[in-house]
């Protein structure tokens, strides 16, 4: 199984509101990213949690909140968006940070904000 | 910084052989991956090359050589279902985790 699964699929919201994404992976993997991926580029590296602690952050803006529950989970907390950020956001895992292990991704979510 | 080329745009005829290149300038190497991505779909991963030469997993050969940080994808017996976003990665020595990517290749496989 290598599958990583992310809620929910689509995603509108305003300025004000405050949102969540979701990432869950069953295969015992202990890093997790948020890459963020703006139509015809490649996927940007926002967040990077390795054994349920924050090991990078690539100078993403306060509006984007991360959260790692636990080894299977990794959140997303949206807050005061701006039009820009939509985008598709995809999450991934590893295995542990050995430089053979592949990143897995899931289906993403897209984002718009209005 | 990470540099990492690839062609925009390439098309090619149902059947027939289809090579992405990539090239990069990277602070280091820890690898280079290959990734396919459908208009609207996640990226699924295709390859990984870390050592000198080819790679071959059905109809995707991957080929790399270090000294040119030159890479290329081979996609064969091409199918429609082939057409896709195909980006190239580079895992730098630098940083464990981050992936940089390329711009990717769109192909368009036409019947």
């Amino acid at each position: 199984d290598t599958e990583v699964t992310q809620t929910p699929k689509h995603l509108v919201m305003g300025m004000t509101n405050k949102k969540s994404l979701k990432c869950e992976q069953h295969m015992g993997h202990r890093a997790m990213y948020w890459y963020k991926q703006k139509a015809k580029k490649p996927p940007e590296l926002m967040f990077v949690y390795s054994y349920e602690k924050l090991s990078i952050n690539e100078s993403v803006p306060s509006r984007f909140s991360p959260e790692c529950p636990n080894s299977s989970l990794l959140n997303l907390h949206l807050h005061a968006l701006q039009p820009e950020d939509s985008a598709l956001y995809l999450c991934a895992s590893s295995k542990d940070r050995d430089f053979q292990e592949t990143q897995y991704f899931g289906p993403g979510t897209r984002l718009l904000v209005l | 910084g990470q540099n990492i080329d690839q062609p925009t745009e390439m098309t090619a005829t149902e059947g027939a052989i289809v090579q992405i290149n990539c090239t990069y300038q990277t602070s280091g190497f820890n690898g280079l991956f290959w990734y396919q991505q459908h208009a609207g779909e996640a990226p699924t991963f295709l390859s990984y090359n870390v050592l000198d030469g080819l790679e071959e997993k059905g109809r995707f050969s991957s080929f790399l050589s270090r000294s040119k940080g030159y890479s290329y994808l081979l996609l064969k017996e091409l199918q429609m279902k082939d057409s896709a976003s195909y980006l190239c990665a580079v895992r730098p020595l630098s940083n464990d985790y981050k992936l940089s990517f390329g711009a990717g290749t769109t192909v368009t496989v036409r019947a």
